[in-house]
């Protein structure tokens, strides 16, 4: 079974600090994103990475950074962290760059941000 | 532009039948996909169509109509652990994929 894990289901922040979202997951999977979830919305790519140490902006980066270090981790960033950043944080992984493969999904982190 | 547009929320009756349409607009298309997700819970993957035509598993169908950039998912035999939020998403020319904003699917008694 494909496991995806985020280091938190729910984050509670102060205005301006940095905060870290860490996502893991354990089937060797190439491409790894993160999207936030808002009521009424899609959801939102922020960035994704299809290798080691690679990254690319999705549609919505500003306010965003993330790292990839290893393969099975990668990590969202909010450098300094704002109230419209509060919503629910989704990581996920999938094989193979620019194949077609279902995308599995960590459990979420909900973030608030006041 | 790129665009998915689908209910937001639609309400059956348990043991029924309830279909979930999706029309789509992507730049290039590789596939649509439906996921389910649960209240509180991360979603997790339904189907998958790039060709013309119904694909059934069990109880849960999907259509895909690519002249018409559409798509359906149809559920039968309703359960009430059917209630949840169904996604539609198309994936692009760039392998990138483009979500709806869910339906969100009531199940009554």
């Amino acid at each position: 079974d494909v496991k995806v894990t985020q280091s938190s289901r729910y984050l509670v922040k102060r205005t301006g600090e940095k905060v870290f979202l860490e996502c893991v997951q354990d089937m060797d999977h190439e491409n790894m994103f993160w999207y936030r979830q808002d009521p009424g919305l899609g959801l939102r790519l922020i960035y994704f990475s299809y290798d080691v140490k690679m990254k690319e902006k999705g549609d919505i980066p500003e306010g965003y950074s993330v790292s990839r270090e290893k393969k099975e981790r990668f990590s969202l960033i909010l450098e300094s962290a704002s109230t419209n950043q509060t919503s629910m944080y989704l990581c996920a992984s999938s094989l193979g760059e620019r194949e077609i493969n279902e995308q599995f999904f960590g459990p979420g982190t909900r973030l608030t941000v006041l | 532009g790129q665009n998915i547009d689908q209910p937001t929320e639609m309400t059956a009756t348990e043991g029924a039948i309830v279909q979930i349409n999706c029309t789509y607009q992507t730049s290039g298309f590789n596939g649509l996909f439906w996921y389910q997700q649960h209240a509180g819970e991360a979603p997790t993957f339904l189907s998958y169509n790039v060709l013309d035509g119904l694909e059934e598993k069990g109880r849960f169908s999907s259509f895909l109509s690519r002249s018409k950039g559409y798509s359906y998912l149809l559920l039968k035999e309703l359960q009430m652990k059917d209630s949840a939020s169904y996604l539609c998403a198309g994936m692009d020319s760039n392998y990138q994929l483009i979500w709806g904003a869910g339906t969100k699917l009531i199940i009554k008694p």
